[in-house]
């Protein structure tokens, strides 16, 4: 069926170390895989996504990395910053059908001074 | 450039009542959807519309009723409020449909 997971519910990390966030997926059909920020208070925000056909995409400070084979897909954040203290959610589309984005349950980003 | 915007931003209704929850965007965009967020939770697909007068289900539909005789506006009608409605609600638009969505600030109901 069509579900998105996530591995851990809390991360902690030191301010300027990478973080990296893992979400598992279910629906192999999906074509899009999408990570959102959300701060405290608001709705969430597109950070990057990654179509079907690729492995990798790197945006500004984050690279998303897709492994179809075993339906993983994760967030690299590098040198962490307090502004990145919120919670992030993958999401999943399967485009090709109907635009349906579902979201997964999220994961809060905690940084240590 | 008012992008996207929800209101009431807070709702307290009764059991039973009707309520509705408007949502605008001043872009254009084909594609808009409704979520809802429960406290700790991630959020729930309500409904989804690719273009005027073309709405789907999502997740979880049931108790909701949605319109979009606009492109611009895509308002969502809880017919009878129940109490397990009580949630934020977000609005969001999409101009390609593939997955980067423009958030609402969210509509915080309260179903007692």
């Amino acid at each position: 069926g069509e579900s998105v997971g996530l591995h851990l519910p809390t991360l902690s990390v030191q301010e300027g170390d990478n973080s990296i966030i893992n979400c598992a997926y279910s629906n192999s059909a999906s074509d899009y895989f999408i990570w959102y920020k959300q701060e405290s208070g608001k709705g969430p925000q597109f950070i990057i996504d990654i179509r079907s056909n690729m492995d990798k995409r790197q945006g500004q400070r984050v690279t998303v990395l897709l492994n179809k084979t075993v339906k993983h897909l994760s967030l690299q954040i590098a040198a962490t910053q307090p502004g990145d203290s919120a919670v992030y959610f993958c999401a999943e589309n399967l485009y090709s059908s109907a635009s349906k984005i579902i979201f997964g349950s999220g994961t809060r980003l905690s940084i240590r001074p | 450039d008012a992008g996207i915007t929800q209101s009431p931003r807070y709702k307290i209704t009764e059991t039973g009542r009707q309520v509705t929850l408007m949502c605008h965007q001043t872009w254009s965009h084909s594609y808009m959807f409704w979520y809802r967020q429960d406290l700790g939770h991630g959020l729930r697909l309500i409904y989804y519309s690719a273009a005027a007068d073309i709405t789907d289900k999502g997740e979880v539909p049931d108790g909701y009723v949605v319109s979009r005789s606009k492109t611009e506006n895509f308002p969502l009608t809880l017919e009878s409020a129940t109490r397990s409605q009580t949630s934020v609600y977000f609005c969001a638009s999409s101009a390609s449909g593939t997955g980067e969505l423009f958030f609402g600030e969210g509509s915080r109901l309260t179903v007692l």
